[in-house]
């Protein structure tokens, strides 16, 4: 069964100071991977799509990165407006349907 | 850039009342998308349509109807709500296609059935 897990559910950091929120899946078939952001009240936001093992994609402070098992999105130097919920997808195999995670809640702290 | 509109932000309705959720998209996708959202459960797929006039069951359809008349709009109905069904509703499209799965997602509505 197509399955997407993400850890840790909750992550407070201070600011300056840099983690990384995995997204691990299993997928008959990976057609790409898909990291999401996603603030209070609003809808996801589209921020990467990975489509193979190796590679990366940067955008300001996050890096998202992947392998054939997982994926991380790495947070450097995370400010307060980086605060929000990181949620992470991939297609189902054979329709186009996402398979979403639950997401990583982050906290920045000045 | 792609644009998801959804008729309303917020919305309150009573139990035994037929509500309309509608969402337009602007880039002539092909697939459009419903999803409800709530605490601890993450994004649950209610229905989705390929195409004018196809609709397809997601992992949640019960209690739920859709409409998809026109390319750009897709519709989900609440024929009577119920308290269960207070959540944020999201939708989505994308352009369909091997490769072109990205979705892009409307601002929600959040329902609150009393």
């Amino acid at each position: 069964e197509d399955q997407v897990t993400q850890s840790p559910e909750a992550l407070r950091l201070q600011e300056g100071e840099s983690s990384s929120l995995n997204c691990s899946y299993t997928v008959s078939g990976l057609r790409g991977l898909f990291w999401y952001r996603q603030d209070p009240g609003k809808g996801p936001e589209f921020l990467f799509t990975l489509y193979s093992a190796g590679e990366e994609k940067e955008k300001e402070r996050l890096k998202a990165t992947l392998t054939k098992k997982e994926s991380f999105l790495h947070i450097t130097a995370p400010k307060p407006e980086d605060s929000a919920t990181y949620l992470c997808a991939v297609p189902s195999y054979n329709t186009d349907k996402l398979i979403f995670g639950t997401g990583t809640r982050l906290q920045v702290f000045p | 850039d792609v644009k998801v509109t959804q008729s309303s932000r917020y919305l309150v309705k009573r139990t035994g009342e037929k509500v309309f959720l509608e969402c337009v998209q602007d880039m002539d996708h092909e697939n459009m998308f419903w999803y409800r959202q709530d605490p601890g459960l993450g994004l649950r797929l209610i229905y989705f349509s390929y195409d004018v006039k196809m609709k397809e069951k997601g992992d949640i359809p019960e209690g739920y109807s859709v409409s998809r008349e026109k390319k750009e709009r897709f519709s989900l109905i609440l024929e009577s709500a119920s308290t269960n069904q207070t959540s944020m509703y999201l939708c989505a499209s994308s352009l369909g296609g091997t490769g072109q799965e990205t979705q892009y997602f409307g601002p929600g509505t959040r329902l609150l059935v009393l």
